[in-house]
């Protein structure tokens, strides 16, 4: 799991509040994901990047925000979230997107719990 | 569309007796699937991966799953459970024209000592 790191692991915040997630993969890969967690539903993916670009967006709500400054670094800022955004918050990387069998790697998750 | 289907919740197993954990698929195009294990308070962790050639693939900590592309499905099995095999498992696929993997909800696994 050092391959892939994230902090914080808990976080909890109001819903006026603003914080940020981080991530950095140590792989030396080029894509990165952001994936939501919630309990009983499948894992959700939100956004990926490739080279620092980003290419999916899966119609998440801009109160998610996601920075890619480089291809080791994913961050999610977070603002004026809602109780049912409360979930665990997965990164992943892989080499890239241009081979499709290519292995995900996942960070162990932030656990947040918006009041 | 790509969807995967785990079609147990969960699955109970006694320490030493063999383990399977359902997955069926439903894809245009050849599939590449994978298994991810999941422990408490962690991230997902990669078992195995099928791409192409033999149907049977091993993977790590004992465990193996056969792809049978009739029956669209890809079990992961262990000959011998451990207790420590207890924990949430994930099929997941990605084809054709997809660049994302698509999950299933997740098989939660127990082994009984």
């Amino acid at each position: 799991e050092t391959g892939v790191t994230q902090t914080p692991r808990h976080l909890v915040m109001g819903m006026t509040n603003k914080k940020s997630l981080k991530c950095e993969q140590h792989l030396g890969h080029n894509a990165m994901y952001w994936y939501k967690q919630s309990a009983k539903k499948p894992l959700e993916l939100m956004f990926v990047y490739n080279f620092k670009e980003q290419t999916e967006n899966n119609s998440v709500p801009s109160r998610f925000s996601p920075e890619c400054p480089n291809s080791s670094h994913l961050f999610l800022h977070l603002h004026t979230l809602q109780p049912e955004d409360s979930a665990l918050y997965l990164c992943a990387s892989s080499q890239d997107l241009d081979y499709r069998g290519e292995t995900q790697y996942f960070g162990p998750g932030t656990r947040l719990l918006v009041l | 569309a790509q969807s995967v289907a785990q079609p147990e919740d969960q699955v109970n197993v006694a320490e030493g007796n063999p383990l399977t954990v359902k997955c069926t698929y439903s894809v245009s195009g050849n599939p590449y699937l994978f298994w991810y294990v999941q422990y408490p308070n962690r991230g997902l962790q990669f078992l195995l991966k099928y791409i192409t050639g033999d149907n049977l693939v091993k993977g790590s900590y004992g465990f193996e799953a056969e792809f049978n592309k009739s029956q669209t499905s890809f079990h992961l099995k262990k000959p011998s459970a451990l207790v420590s095999d207890s924990a949430l498992y994930f099929c997941a696929v990605m084809a054709g024209s997809a660049r994302q993997l698509t999950f299933g909800s997740g098989t939660q696994l127990t082994v009984l000592p």
